[in-house]
């Protein structure tokens, strides 16, 4: 599992309530992603980092923030929470392999936003 | 248009079958592939991944890119019900750090006893 947790594992919240949620990782990987997963539309990349405080935005950003103080952690931030941001949501890390870099998921987190 | 399309499926199957589950993609930028095999209520695990056209074998499964056509396939051979799963193909362009991976919206396949 690449030495990848998620916390929550599951949670249910109010729209425009702030939500965040936590990727950890143990063997201090450079690159972490934040993706989310909805039916009809597979993995879509949220957003990245490649560095402590080094972000950037994915395809589906809006309404998300994200930090890095840490190497081993990367955390997601739904400001304000709306119903359109009920998914699974994965925290994937790359590892370089022979110039390719693979990545590998997390658990995963369900947000239910009522 | 997607950049990958991918038939959601479902595709059932019964045991022993071989199974063919294919991508085509748009995005001539593309010159890596991975698979992925995702559980129900699992994170996505990484299959194989090949940056070359032809085929690569591993074990019962064979992936095979042809990137003149802009097509990947996944082969499984004498397929389990321990395959059943959702099936994600994943490419992008090769790079020297981040690698922005564009993923299809996976196939489920159920292999039935």
């Amino acid at each position: 599992d690449a030495g990848i947790t998620q916390s929550p594992r599951h949670k249910v919240t109010e729209t425009g309530t702030p939500v965040t949620l936590r990727c950890h990782q143990t063997e201090n990987h450079r690159y972490m992603y934040w993706y989310r997963q909805d039916p009809g539309h597979g993995l879509r990349l949220i957003h990245y980092s490649y560095g402590v405080k080094d972000t950037d935005k994915g395809e589906v950003s809006d309404g998300y923030s994200v930090s890095r103080s840490k190497t081993e952690d990367f955390l997601l931030t739904l400001e304000s929470a709306t119903s359109s941001q009920t998914s699974v949501y994965f925290c994937a890390i790359s590892e370089p392999f022979g110039g390719v870099y693979e990545q590998y998921f997390g658990p995963g987190t369900r947000l239910t936003v009522t | 248009q997607k950049e990958v399309e991918q038939d959601p499926g479902p595709l059932s199957v019964p045991e022993g079958a071989i199974v063919s589950l294919n991508c085509t993609y748009s995005n001539s930028a593309f010159q890596y592939f991975m698979w992925y095999r995702q559980y129900s209520r699992k994170g996505p695990e990484l299959l194989m991944y090949t940056y070359s056209s032809g085929n690569k074998e591993d074990g019962r499964f064979t992936a095979q890119v042809d990137k003149s056509s802009k097509y990947i396939s996944l082969f499984i051979r004498d397929s389990q019900p321990s395959d059943s799963a959702t099936y994600l193909c994943a490419m992008g362009p090769l790079s020297g750090g981040y690698n922005k991976l564009i993923f299809g919206a996976g196939t489920r396949l159920a292999v039935h006893p």
